[in-house]
């Protein structure tokens, strides 16, 4: 069975600390994603990677950053946490194109910045 | 740049009624189009998924879905809803020209009353 697996389904953290939400996915894919969810805003992609030690922005990367070492480990780092990246965060892989395969998804962690 | 509308955050059925969730994309290119269901704490499943061959995809759980280019449309439709299909419904565009990024739709919570 693929999979997905995120480090932590909930994490609650202080403002200003830094904080690390760890990806791992056992499918040799390419392609890994950070999406974070928001009631009515739907997934919005923070930062995806095509490869290891590559990484790009997605449409709000601000306060994120990101880091693959290896293939198969994407981690989303909060440099200083603050009370609105409070939210729930999706990690997913893909392999380069779409034609017989789609995108797979972690459980999510639920993160609240205090 | 693609883009994806969800036409109504909440929709309520009656167990054993049509489902239809609406989705419009726009894309500068022939696109992906994915629907994603989401259960209360859990990531993200694949419904289906359209990739330019037939325009009438079906998907798992009884779930199909049509690819109206004219439209620019990918209604999810569901002849009889049954009280396992509450959840929330994402539908999500992908160009490989953007790399193969999904972009997602605000999503639409299902209601299944008895």
């Amino acid at each position: 069975d693929v999979k997905v697996t995120q480090s932590s389904r909930y994490l609650v953290k202080r403002t200003g600390e830094k904080v690390f939400l760890e990806c791992v996915q056992d499918m040799d894919h390419e392609n890994m994603f950070w999406y974070r969810q928001d009631p009515g805003l739907g997934l919005r992609l923070i930062y995806f990677s095509y490869d290891v030690k590559m990484k790009e922005k997605g449409d709000i990367p601000e306060g994120y950053s990101v880091s693959r070492e290896k293939k198969e480990r994407f981690s989303l780092i909060l440099e200083s946490a603050s009370t609105n990246q409070t939210s729930m965060y999706l990690c997913a892989s893909s392999p380069p194109t779409w034609t017989n395969t789609e995108a797979f998804f972690g459980q999510g962690t639920r993160l609240t910045v205090v | 740049a693609q883009s994806v509308t969800q036409l109504g955050s909440h929709v309520s059925v009656s167990e054993g009624a049509l489902v239809l969730l609406r989705c419009n994309y726009s894309s500068s290119v022939p696109p992906y189009l994915f629907w994603y269901v989401q259960y209360p704490n859990q990531g993200l499943q694949l419904l289906l998924k359209y990739t330019s061959a037939a325009t009438l995809v079906k998907g798992i759980n009884g779930f199909e879905a049509e690819f109206k280019k004219s439209e620019t449309s990918f209604h999810l439709t569901k002849p009889s809803a049954h009280m396992s299909d509450a959840a929330e419904y994402f539908c999500a565009v992908s160009e490989e020209a953007a790399g193969n990024k999904l972009t997602f739709g605000g999503g639409t919570r299902v209601l299944v009353k008895p």
